[in-house]
C-alpha cells in the first residue's frame, strides 16, 4: 500500500522566506512524527503529534519552527524566516497506534535549501 | 544524557564476509532500541527492534548491558546489504527516536 508522502520534494528557498513542508501519513494512523536530517548526520526528532495533539515539541530548535496537524491526518511543518542552517532534509513518519508504536518507514523526505 | 554513538561513518567488506556494524548508547534505565536501514534511493525502514530478537535479512543485533552496546550482525554479507544503517534509541518520555550519524555498509565482490 502507499506509504507516508511529503511534498514538496525539494524546496529552494531565499533567507528570511517562510516555507511550509506537507506530510500525507498512511491513513488512520494516530502518530505522526517529523525528524530533521541535517547532511551526513542521522535524523533528529523535531515533533510528534498523537491525533491532532502536539505532545511533544521538544525538538524544534526555535520559535521560528511550527507544526500542525489539524484534522489529526495531514501535518504541516512550517519554518519561518529561513536561515541557512535550517538547510536539511525534512523526514515525517507515521505509525499505527501511540509513540510506543515505532515507525516502520519514513516518508521520502523534503530536500530544503536555503541560499 | 541519552545518547547513540556509531563509531564508524565507512565500513567496507568483501562478499560473504562477517559484519559487525557498532553501536553504543548512554541511557539510564532499560533502553529500547532499533536499527533502521537506507538502501540508496529508498526511505529509511526499520530493520530490527531489540525487544522482538528477531533476524531480518540474516542481521541479527544483542543488546550488551554491560557494554552498553547493540552492535548489528551478519555472519556472510552479500551485496544487496549495502546501505546506511542508523542505530536509534527511544528517549526517556518515550516519544521519539534518537539517532547515531550513520555508518555505511558497502559489500563488493
Amino acid at each position: 500500500g502507499a506509504g507516508v508522502s511529503q511534498s514538496p520534494r525539494y524546496k529552494v528557498a531565499k533567507r528570511g522566506q517562510d516555507v511550509a513542508l506537507r506530510c500525507d501519513p498512511i491513513s488512520g494512523h494516530v502518530s505522526l512524527f517529523w525528524y530533521q536530517q541535517a547532511l551526513g548526520q542521522g535524523p533528529e526528532f523535531l515533533t510528534y503529534f498523537q491525533n491532532e495533539a502536539q505532545l511533544d515539541k521538544s525538538g524544534l530548535p526555535s520559535d521560528r519552527f511550527f507544526a500542525e496537524r489539524p484534522e489529526g491526518s495531514v501535518s504541516t511543518l512550517k519554518i519561518q524566516r529561513t536561515q541557512q542552517e535550517d538547510s536539511a532534509v525534512y523526514l515525517c513518519a507515521s505509525s499505527l497506534d501511540d509513540a510506543a508504536d515505532r515507525p516502520r518507514s519514513f516518508g521520502p523526505g523534503t530536500r530544503l535549501t536555503v541560499t | 544524557a541519552q545518547r547513540v554513538t556509531q563509531p564508524e561513518k565507512l565500513l567496507s567488506v568483501f562478499k560473504g564476509a562477517p559484519v559487525e556494524l557498532k553501536c553504543n548508547y548512554s541511557y539510564s534505565g532499560s533502553p529500547e532500541l532499533f536499527w533502521y536501514v537506507q538502501y540508496s534511493r529508498q526511505r529509511l525502514q526499520l530493520l530490527l527492534r531489540h525487544i522482538s530478537r528477531e533476524s531480518i535479512k540474516g542481521f541479527t543485533a544483542d543488546l550488551n548491558k554491560g557494554e552498553t552496546s547493540f552492535h548489528l550482525k551478519k555472519p556472510f554479507a552479500q551485496e544487496e546489504d549495502s546501505a546506511m544503517y542508523y542505530c536509534a534509541l527511544a528517549n526517556q518520555a518515550g516519544t521519539a527516536l534518537i539517532f547515531g550519524k550513520g555508518t555505511t555498509l558497502s559489500v563488493s565482490s
